[in-house]
């Protein structure tokens, strides 16, 4: 099956710095990857979808300065956390969808990101 | 708008019973894909099962099972024979089959099912 993979699966960071996470799909090619955040005990909440080589669409409310979204390649999309505070600590969550059939969305293990 | 609604928060089962969670939406497209989804405690988003709602037939998948019914915009997943594995947050979640693979998928707030062993 498709498999998509997230870097790092935990990372912790001073106030203030930057964070990169990495998603990439490591058995297909992906014409589209979604980043979402969650919460605990709460439902994924879309942040933006990529496509490759163009720029992302974020959805509302959504700081496109503050999440930096990168999709360089048709396996490989990256979210930055600029200047993270500690509110920004979440858990992300990335998934990867490629155009035919169902264009269903795979997705990755997560990542945790702690900001202190 | 599409919206999804998950109104319980939380259910239990005996281990080896049958329990059912609910899922209602919302939407004016005529077509489009509903999903369940399991997230167990490693927070890995596992796809459960699949309902294309230009099929009649509710969608099976071993001990799991849908009551699609499209003119009430239900639709609910059945899992029988629960075993401990099946303690998860669920997820109901809808998608529209548009061209290419931009097409978002919607979710519920999700619900924590614990299963009593």
């Amino acid at each position: 099956g498709a498999v998509v993979s997230q870097h790092p699966s935990w990372v912790i960071c001073k106030s203030g710095t930057s964070v990169k996470i990495e998603c990439r799909s490591l058995d297909f090619q992906a014409t589209t990857m979604f980043w979402y955040r969650q919460f605990p005990k709460q439902s994924l909440m879309l942040m933006a979808t990529s496509n490759e080589g163009s720029k992302a669409t974020y959805e509302q409310g959504v700081e496109k300065d503050k999440f930096l979204i990168n999709h360089a390649s048709l396996t490989l999309s990256t979210l930055t956390v600029t200047s993270a505070h500690p509110e920004d600590s979440s858990f992300y969550i990335c998934s990867a969808s490629q155009a035919g059939g169902h264009n269903e969305q795979f997705f990755g293990p997560g990542t945790r990101l702690t900001v202190l | 708008a599409q919206t999804v609604t998950q109104s319980q928060p939380e259910m239990s089962v005996q281990e080896a019973e049958t329990v059912t969670l609910s899922c209602t939406y919302d939407t004016s497209e005529s077509d489009y894909y509903l999903f369940w989804y399991k997230q167990p405690p490693s927070r890995q988003m596992i796809l459960v099962i699949r309902q294309e709602a230009y099929k009649q037939q509710n969608a099976t998948e071993n001990r799991f099972s849908v009551n699609f019914q499209k003119a009430a915009k239900s639709f609910s997943l059945k899992i029988s024979d629960s075993q401990l594995g099946d303690a998860a947050m669920y997820f109901c979640a809808y998608r529209i089959p548009l061209t290419g693979a931009n097409s978002k998928l919607t979710f519920g707030k999700g619900i924590t099912l614990s299963v009593r062993p």
